[in-house]
């Protein structure tokens, strides 16, 4: 079985541009949920997905917005692009039952220069 | 206050040796436990789950305190190989959310463990 897949894995960006980054859970799982994590941090929750509705918001900007698409995969925006939003993105997949665990994909590390 | 919190360390350890970490929360309500490894640039992996009576797997073993709200991992016998961040995570159902647990993790805990 494929575990979760993320896209790209790596991208350079500019300030102010927009990016999208992709998501593929785990088959059968319907939760998706996303995280920033710099450098010496624990990931931060961004957003929470479960069967295409959003369960769940962090503490970020607007700048920041996601979906989920009727087959669960998901993608996370940022438009703006901050050097601040510099990171590595992990999507995480789970059932969504809330007593499980959640398996990461490899993520998507951001450079905005 | 934080909703997970670990201390980041470094413990630097000689090989052999056993090792502990705690990780508290704040949310009573919190419903499952998780350690994690994570290796420099890479994602996090399950490390094992967290049982209300405890559980070992190998050299691992882990508790919970709901009581006093900390989980912990004990490492017997380190190994070189078990240089890596440990990350607690707690789902946790927000005071104000559409109705989910979200997993909330703590900033990880850095082993080294040197010959």
């Amino acid at each position: 079985d494929a575990g979760v897949t993320q896209s790209p894995t790596h991208l350079i960006k500019t300030r102010g541009q927009h990016v999208t980054l992709r998501c593929s859970p785990i088959s059968g799982h319907k939760s998706v949920s996303w995280y920033q994590q710099v450098l010496g941090q624990g990931p931060q929750f961004i957003f929470q997905y479960y069967e295409k509705e959003e369960r769940g918001r962090g503490n970020f900007p607007d700048r920041f917005s996601a979906r989920q698409f009727p087959n669960y995969s998901s993608e996370l925006n940022v438009n703006a692009l901050l050097l601040g939003d510099s990171a590595l993105y992990l999507c995480a997949s789970s059932s969504g039952t809330g007593v499980d665990e959640a398996f990461f994909g490899q993520g998507t590390r951001l450079t905005v220069v | 206050r934080k909703e997970v919190e670990q201390d980041p360390g470094p413990f630097n350890v000689p090989e052999g040796a056993t090792v502990a970490f705690n990780c508290t929360y704040s949310n009573s309500a919190s419903q499952s436990f998780f350690w994690y490894r994570q290796d420099c640039r890479k994602e996090p992996k399950l490390l094992m789950s967290v049982y209300s009576s405890g559980n070992e797997d190998g050299r691992f073993t882990a508790q919970l305190n709901r009581a006093s709200q900390y989980i912990s991992l004990l490492i017997r016998d380190s190994k070189l190989s078990d240089s890596a961040t440990y990350l607690c995570a707690v789902n946790i159902f927000p005071q104000a959310s559409g109705g989910s647990y979200i997993p909330t993790f703590g900033r990880g805990t850095s082993l080294i463990v040197h010959p």
